[in-house]
């Protein structure tokens, strides 16, 4: 079965500072990666996505994630923190099959301090 | 990418009463889901919404307790029915393509709260 972890429910860091939210995976086969951000009382928007290729990954708003199979991981970053990241980050997955289910992680709240 | 309706944004019901939660694509696209999330906690998948048939449920949910449309390949519907405080959430519409796209894309949710 397909899971996601995210360890820490909440990180902080100070503005300008670097960012990493961490997220580990379990599934059986190629999986698909992605990063979404919930901003309070808004859905999800979709951040990233690693499907094949190159293990680092840039997305929307200066992110990216880093790919890495041996380690089953899928780590966020960023290179400085804005206060304007402070929000709720999911990490999910999916098998390659995209017939699956997409799994979602229980969220890390990050807050960027002034 | 899509962009994604969904009405209303937030809503306070008594107990006993129903909600319809309605979501409009701006393109057609082959899946629609709906999940729920509950107050502090991740998403949890309710139903694939299928056009033209019955929904397809997940695990702990049931058709007469959401109920669930789609008579085409743009909009559907979730009703929350018979609310009870438990029912309080944020109910989130989703789309993906299946030609060209692997990602979810989202509506903005509707805040229920049951009072």
């Amino acid at each position: 079965a397909q899971s996601v972890a995210q360890p820490e429910d909440q990180v902080n860091v100070a503005e300008g500072n670097p960012l990493t939210v961490k997220c580990t995976y379990s599934v059986s086969g190629n999986p698909y990666l992605f990063w979404y951000v919930q901003y309070p009382n808004r859905g999800l928007q979709f951040l990233l996505k690693y499907i094949t290729g190159d293990n680092l990954v840039k997305g929307s708003y200066g992110f990216e994630a880093e790919f890495n199979k041996s380690q089953t991981s899928f780590h966020l970053k960023k290179p400085s923190a804005l206060v304007s990241d402070s929000a709720l980050y999911f990490c999910a997955v999916r098998r390659e099959n995209r017939d699956d289910k997409i799994i979602f992680g229980k969220g890390t709240r990050l807050h960027i301090l002034p | 990418s899509a962009v994604i309706s969904q009405k209303p944004s937030r809503d306070i019901c008594q107990r006993g009463t129903s909600l319809t939660i309605q979501c409009q694509v701006d393109s057609q696209v082959t899946m629609m889901f709906w999940y729920r999330q509950q107050p502090g906690q991740s998403l949890t998948l309710i139903a694939t919404a299928n056009q033209g048939s019955e929904a397809t449920y997940e695990s702990g949910f049931v058709i007469d307790k959401f109920p669930i449309s789609r008579p085409n390949l743009t909009f559907s519907t979730l009703t929350v029915s018979n609310l009870s405080p438990e029912d309080s959430s944020i109910y989130l519409c989703s789309v993906e393509f299946r030609l060209g796209g692997t990602e979810a894309f989202f509506g903005q949710g509707t805040r229920l709260t049951v009072v």
